[in-house]
């Protein structure tokens, strides 16, 4: 089975840091995905990436950015985090441009105090 | 007017109930499309795809009305086990991501 881990299951990080999460597939999948989950309004894609290096902006990529070094990696920056992005951050890799190899990690709940 | 959207529930039904859902997208261009469940506190997993013709995957059935722009699961002898959110997922041709809808609540009791 596709595994796509998640750095962190639970995070607390104050108003202004700079905050990483970090995604790791271990299926050579070309495509990566960072999507925020929040009540009411689904989930959002924020960045995705086809190719190592390469990034693309989702629906709300305002606050963030991401890297991608290594195709097995894939990381989300919170360049200073303010307190609207405590969310659920999630990461999904896929080998395809359709939904279904599309792997989702289990989540990083990030809360900014 | 959002791009996918779905019926919030919860939907409470008893076990070995049937029950549907339906799910409409907004544009016509919508070329793939999915049903995902979604546990509490847990990560979307693919349920079952949706195609034109509609399938079927043992009590669960899909169905696709691209005329109507709208999609429908049917979950025939609901077990405890299927208590989760149902996501109705589409994708645009030549675009490279999913668009999820905000899910639908299913509680099944004893």
């Amino acid at each position: 089975d596709v595994k796509v881990t998640q750095s962190s299951r639970y995070l607390v990080k104050r108003t202004g840091e700079k905050v990483f999460l970090e995604c790791v597939q271990d299926m050579d999948h070309e495509n990566m995905f960072w999507y925020r989950q929040d009540p009411g309004l689904g989930l959002r894609l924020i960045y995705f990436s086809y190719d190592v290096k390469m990034k693309e902006k989702g629906d709300i990529p305002e606050g963030y950015s991401v890297s991608r070094e290594k195709k097995e990696r894939f990381s989300l920056i919170l360049e200073s985090a303010s307190t609207n992005q405590t969310s659920m951050y999630l990461c999904a890799s896929s080998a395809t441009w359709t939904g279904e190899s599309y792997t989702f990690g289990s989540g990083t709940r990030l809360t900014v105090v | 007017r959002k791009e996918v959207e779905q019926d919030p529930g919860p939907f409470n039904v008893p076990e070995g109930a049937t029950v549907a859902f339906n799910c409409t997208y907004s544009n016509s261009a919508s070329q793939s499309f999915f049903w995902y469940r979604q546990d509490c506190r847990k990560e979307p997993k693919l349920l079952m795809s949706v195609y034109s013709s509609g399938n079927e995957d043992g009590r669960f059935t899909a169905q696709l009305n691209r005329a109507s722009q709208y999609i429908s699961l049917l979950i025939r002898d609901s077990k405890l086990s299927d208590s989760a959110t149902y996501l109705c997922v589409v994708t645009l041709t030549g675009f490279q991501k999913l668009v999820f809808g905000t899910g639908t609540r299913l509680l099944v009791s004893p």
